[in-house]
């Protein structure tokens, strides 16, 4: 049964900072990874995917790796502001099921 | 750009009703999901349907919810009989294959 872990639950940081939000999961077999972002009582906004075959994608100051292999994906923002301040989610594409598991997400503050 | 849009954003209603939450999802999209999100919870798998039937449901699933789409453009889905534990945000969603998903702003459903 794939899990789908994200690590750390918070962060709070300074303006300006660069941060990584780590995800992992337990079944290799995927067809993708998503990261999407959800601000408070919001929706859920589609930021990156990544397809099993790729390493990386990168969109403005927001670059997510995948190592299939080790489970793990890792999303790169450069230069935080204010503004990203939300949760960020992980969800992978099981290919042995057709559905998105999340993560709990990771929450992010930057401070100005 | 498209969108996958819901109605209503936010619905009360007393235990025991019956509820229909709205979704229309991307136009040319073959996939659309439900997945619901208990406060401070994950994001979690509801359902998915394809080509006209249900191709996967999670045991949160039983026999109270039921999913439906009436015409072209319209993806329901129904709760017959509302427990105050369905109350949850829920979200719909929609891909072209095992390729990016897009989700909806969701529907607040409160039940007392």
């Amino acid at each position: 049964k794939q899990e789908v872990t994200q690590i750390p639950a918070a962060l709070s940081v300074p303006e300006g900072e660069n941060l990584v939000l780590n995800c992992s999961f337990t079944d290799s077999a995927i067809y993708n990874l998503q990261w999407f972002r959800q601000d408070p009582g919001k929706g859920l906004t589609s930021l990156l995917l990544i397809q099993s075959s790729q390493r990386e994608q990168t969109s403005g100051r927001l670059n997510a790796s995948l190592d299939k292999s080790s489970g793990r994906s890792t999303l790169y923002i450069a230069a935080s502001q204010p503004g990203d301040s939300a949760t960020y989610l992980c969800a992978v594409y099981s290919s042995n099921t057709g559905k998105l598991i999340f993560g709990q997400g990771t929450t992010l503050q930057v401070k100005p | 750009e498209p969108e996958v849009t819901q109605t209503p954003s936010h619905q009360v209603t007393q235990m025991g009703q019956e509820v229909i939450l709205r979704c229309v999802p991307i136009s040319n999209h073959l996939y659309f999901y439900w997945y619901r999100q208990i406060l401070g919870q994950k994001v979690e798998f509801l359902v998915s349907f394809y080509n006209n039937e249900i191709s996967e449901k999670s045991e949160i699933f039983d026999d109270q919810f039921s999913v439906e789409r009436p015409d072209g453009s319209n993806f329901t889905l129904k709760i017959r009989s509302t427990k105050l534990e369905d109350s949850a945000m829920y979200f719909c969603a929609s891909t072209l294959q095992a390729t990016e998903a897009f989700f909806g702003q969701g529907t607040r459903l409160t039940v007392v």
